[in-house]
């Protein structure tokens, strides 16, 4: 079974379109996050989750909202695609903020081209 | 200065070679540290977690963290060419990620020749 899944795997769609990426865990993790993995491959944090309740917003635009329904999904909505949307979004998932030995599981990725 | 720094190589090895990645980091506050191995098209997976200086070992994988230089260290023992792959340094402050999240490398790219 797969621990972290995101649908889709590959996104392609014009600039100016609204776009969601979906991202499930069956770990029974308490916290959840999104990274962004640009061109360079550089992955950097852009939203974490806990317990439904958003924790941080790494000075990512507002045209990108988290929306968690429960605390196994964590869907990522983004408003008025731009051409430097262009990444790969990966979703996590941790047992909690801090737990000892309990790091982060990744999802496989969501490859998102902006025409 | 980035917060972490790691080489991006490309780092190409003869198989059975033994490998060496590092990364360097500015913030004294982190406390645990990981790799994470990346395949292409692939999200990263986890190979090692330590916390605080000292050395973990795990198969023919060996972590190094030496809190007071900020350096740390992954050691790959007889090197597969199923270990080629982009290998990442990752660290927080807190062992889950925490508030804010893990810091990663940019990467290091690794090629084991057969």
């Amino acid at each position: 079974d797969t621990a972290v899944s995101q649908t889709p795997k590959y996104l392609v769609t014009q600039m100016g379109n609204d776009k969601s990426i979906k991202c499930e865990q069956n770990l029974g993790h308490d916290t959840m996050y999104w990274y962004k993995q640009d061109s360079k491959k550089f992955l950097k944090i852009m939203f974490s989750y806990n317990n439904k309740e958003l924790i941080i917003n790494e000075t990512v635009p507002n045209r990108f909202s988290p929306k968690s329904p429960d605390k196994a999904h964590l869907n990522l909505h983004i408003n008025s695609l731009e051409l430097g949307d262009s990444a790969v979004y990966f979703c996590a998932s941790s047992h909690s903020l801090d737990t000892i030995n309990q790091p982060q599981h990744f999802g496989d990725g969501t490859r998102l081209s902006i025409l | 200065q980035k917060e972490v720094e790691q080489d991006p190589g490309p780092l190409s090895v003869p198989e059975g070679a033994i490998v060496s990645l590092n990364c360097t980091y500015s913030n004294s506050a982190f406390q645990y540290f990981m790799w994470y191995r990346q395949y292409s098209r692939k999200g990263p997976e986890l190979l090692m977690y330590t916390y605080s200086s000292g050395n973990k070992e795990d198969g023919r994988f060996t972590a190094q963290v030496d809190k007071s230089s900020k350096y740390i260290s992954l050691f790959i023992r007889d090197s597969q060419p199923s270990d080629s792959a982009t290998y990442l340094c990752a660290m927080s402050v807190y062992s889950g990620g925490g508030a804010d999240g893990l810091t990663f490398g940019k990467g290091t790219h690794l090629i084991i020749q057969p």
